[in-house]
């Protein structure tokens, strides 16, 4: 079965410093990707950066990089330079590609950041 | 221009009563999701169409029933609302749900029922 864990359920940060968003994953997929979510007060969900299963560099967006350890099944988001306005949930989540998967996004339960000015 | 849009934005109601949230996507993707986000803030798949084609259909009780007129359009009808259906619902869309393209997620239908 496919599961995402995100153990951290809050973080603090001080503005413009670095924060890292832990994820771990499960899956017995050797293809898949993994997903950075951001949902803030106002309650959308924002798209933040993609990793594939079979990308060999870490996946970087602006302030925002995805630090991958395949071995270890970890996917953590790293955010430079914390801006107050990234205040937010953040949700890591996983697409797989057996059969039946078909592009399903599975999450972990969020974690919920505050950016300290 | 709104990418993935629902309507509508909030929805409280009796239960019982019978509703529908409409969802488009102007991306030209071929893949829609319904999501639902519970109280605590968990996400989990609903249902996915795929150029209008059923291909997810999570154990979702038989009282939700999607629905695509075309690949633009995914709506979601709920019949005899519960008071457990209360939750944020969110439509997605990808390029292609068979690869791992990033989903676009629209605004969020907040629903209550009472």
């Amino acid at each position: 079965a496919q599961k995402i864990t995100q153990t951290q359920p809050g973080m603090f940060v001080q503005e413009k410093e670095a924060v890292t968003l832990d994820c771990t994953y499960d899956t017995s997929d050797p293809s898949y990707g993994l997903f950075w979510y951001k949902q803030p007060s106002s309650g959308e969900m924002i798209f933040l950066i993609y990793q594939g299963s079979y990308d060999q560099q870490n996946a970087t967006e602006g302030r925002y990089s995805l630090n991958f350890q395949k071995a270890r099944k970890s996917a953590n988001l790293v955010i430079s330079a914390s801006q107050l306005g990234d205040s937010a949930m953040y949700f890591c989540a996983m697409s797989a590609h057996g059969s039946g998967n078909t592009g399903k996004l599975i999450f972990g339960q969020g974690t919920t950041l505050q950016v300290k000015p | 221009d709104t990418a993935v849009s629902q309507t509508p934005k909030y929805l409280v109601t009796q239960m019982g009563n019978d509703k529908s949230i409409k969802c488009e996507q102007n991306l030209g993707h071929d893949t829609m999701y319904w999501y639902k986000q519970d109280s605590k803030k968990f996400l989990k798949i609903m249902f996915s169409y795929n150029n209008k084609e059923l291909i997810i259909n999570e154990t979702v009780p038989n009282r939700f029933s999607p629905k695509s007129p075309d690949k633009a359009h995914l709506n979601l009808h709920i019949n005899s609302l519960e008071l457990g259906d209360s939750a944020v619902y969110f439509c997605a869309s990808s390029q292609d749900g068979r690869l791992s393209y990033e989903q676009y997620f629209g605004p969020g239908t907040r629903l209550t029922v009472t």
